[in-house]
């Protein structure tokens, strides 16, 4: 089967660290994916993860552990601009498309 | 700017009439595809095409019509829509063919706001 979990919302302050959960179930697993997507744009890009361990990109670090199924974004130094939501999706070499979570939506505050 | 533009950005339409959607991509992609995006739930992939064939119909009915007359255009005719058919449409595209659909990043266009009366 392919489900992808992740909160709904979160809520950070401007300058604090935050960890966004992904939680997936799919088969033929081959690789997770982050996007960003700001309020009435386009998702964009931020990473992907095919081998367990950390991806570091500037404050974004995204981090993946196949035996468990479970990903994270870890956003640093909190901006104001990093209030979006941000969508999880998996790979399957199953079905040769991606499965994106509904995606959380995160309100970083003053 | 990501390369992947989409008219109309905002569409109202009643339920009988004729509209389509256009996307064009400017990066040299080969695959194209159309999702729908509704508040509070997962982006649901609707079609897809890989060098200008579809490749992908993820059980969408028969009102939504894709068209794929090139590798950079794609096109999503729509005719007798209901109201739950309101979302956000988001078109895509990315690099690779059938084969690497599931790990190529995909770049999305700005979605155009569609709203059915």
């Amino acid at each position: 089967g392919q489900n992808i979990d992740q909160p709904t919302e979160m809520t950070a302050t401007e300058g604090a660290i935050v960890q966004i959960n992904c939680t997936y179930q799919t088969s033929g697993f081959n690789g997770l994916f982050w996007y960003q997507q700001h309020a009435g744009e386009a998702p964009t890009f931020l990473s992907y993860n095919v081998l367990d361990g950390l991806e570091e990109k500037g404050r974004f670090s995204s981090f993946l552990s196949r035996s468990k199924g479970y990903s994270y974004l870890l956003l640093k130094e909190l901006q104001m601009k990093d209030s979006a939501s941000y969508l999880c999706a998996s790979g399957s070499s199953n079905t040769g498309k991606l499965i994106f979570g509904q995606g959380t939506t995160l309100q970083v505050k003053p | 700017e990501t390369g992947v533009t989409q008219t109309p950005r905002h569409l109202v339409m009643g339920m009988t009439n004729k509209k389509s959607l256009k996307c064009e991509q400017h990066l040299g992609h080969n695959a194209m595809y159309w999702y729908k995006q509704s508040a509070k739930k997962p982006l649901e992939l609707m079609f897809v095409y890989s060098l200008e064939e579809r490749v992908e119909n993820n059980s969408v009915p028969s009102r939504f019509s894709p068209e794929c007359p090139n590798s950079s255009h794609l096109f999503l005719h729509l005719h007798t829509l209901q109201p739950e058919d309101s979302a956000l449409y988001l078109c895509a595209s990315s690099r690779g063919t059938s084969g690497t659909l599931s790990t190529d990043t995909q770049y999305f266009g700005p979605g155009t706001r569609l709203t059915v009366l």
